[in-house]
């Protein structure tokens, strides 16, 4: 089944302790993307890859790191986190040149740093 | 500066009754507009999309108009059913190249009563 899986689906945390949330899609898609949705905010990307080893920022990466050293996997990265990075996050992905229209959602994973 | 606007946090219909959804943005530059479907605990999933040189596009119950001269669109869904509850995303892109964002606007919860 092809699908874009994301863990852990929920985690609290403390200020400061760093985390990692893992994405990982199995459509051999090259495009890669991490959005957190907030209410009254709608989903806002805050990174983004088109491919293995290239990243680049989107709306509000401050605060965050990515890496895309396979092209299956696209961890999200807290090196330290804080309450305002409290959040829903979505993993995404599709094939380049594809629209918009195939692009995948993970199931969310929600974050709340204490 | 939101360039996507939902300005309806919610709406309530009757099963059978037609659903509007609004959208508007102040980028002219988007050229490609999109509406997803997110369930409690899922990731959006994409619904319909609209290119910019046209103005209706229709998928079974779903249909979208898009204005550009007043910058709006719309989704109806006729007769709505109760397995349409779901939040509504608005979402607009500039190109459909692999490095083009996609901006979303902040969702409109509908909720279609039995």
């Amino acid at each position: 089944e092809a699908q874009v899986t994301q863990n852990p689906r929920y985690l609290i945390t403390v200020t400061g302790k760093k985390l990692t949330v893992t994405c990982s899609q199995n459509m051999n898609h090259e495009y890669m993307s991490w959005y957190r949705q907030d209410p009254g905010l709608g989903l806002r990307q805050i990174y983004y890859s088109m491919n293995v080893e290239v990243t680049d920022k989107g709306d509000v990466p401050e605060g965050y790191k990515v890496s895309r050293k396979e092209k299956r996997n696209f961890p999200l990265i807290l090196e330290s986190p804080s309450p305002n990075q409290t959040s829903l996050y979505f993993c995404a992905s599709r094939l380049v040149g594809s629209s918009y229209n195939e692009q995948f959602f993970g199931p969310g994973t929600r974050l709340t740093v204490l | 500066d939101q360039q996507v606007k939902q300005n309806s946090p919610s709406l309530s219909v009757q099963e059978g009754r037609i659903s509007i959804l609004n959208c508007d943005y102040t980028n002219s530059m988007f050229d490609y507009f999109l509406w997803y479907k997110k369930y409690p605990a899922e990731g959006p999933t994409f619904l319909i999309s609209i290119s910019s040189i046209k103005d209706k596009n229709e998928d079974g119950r779903f249909t979208v108009f898009l204005n550009k001269s007043a910058k709006h669109l719309s989704l109806h869904i006729v007769p709505s059913q109760p397995g349409d509850s779901a939040v509504y995303f608005c979402a607009a892109t500039v190109g459909l190249t692999s490095g083009s964002r996609l901006t979303f606007g902040e969702g409109t919860q509908l909720t279609v009563n039995p």
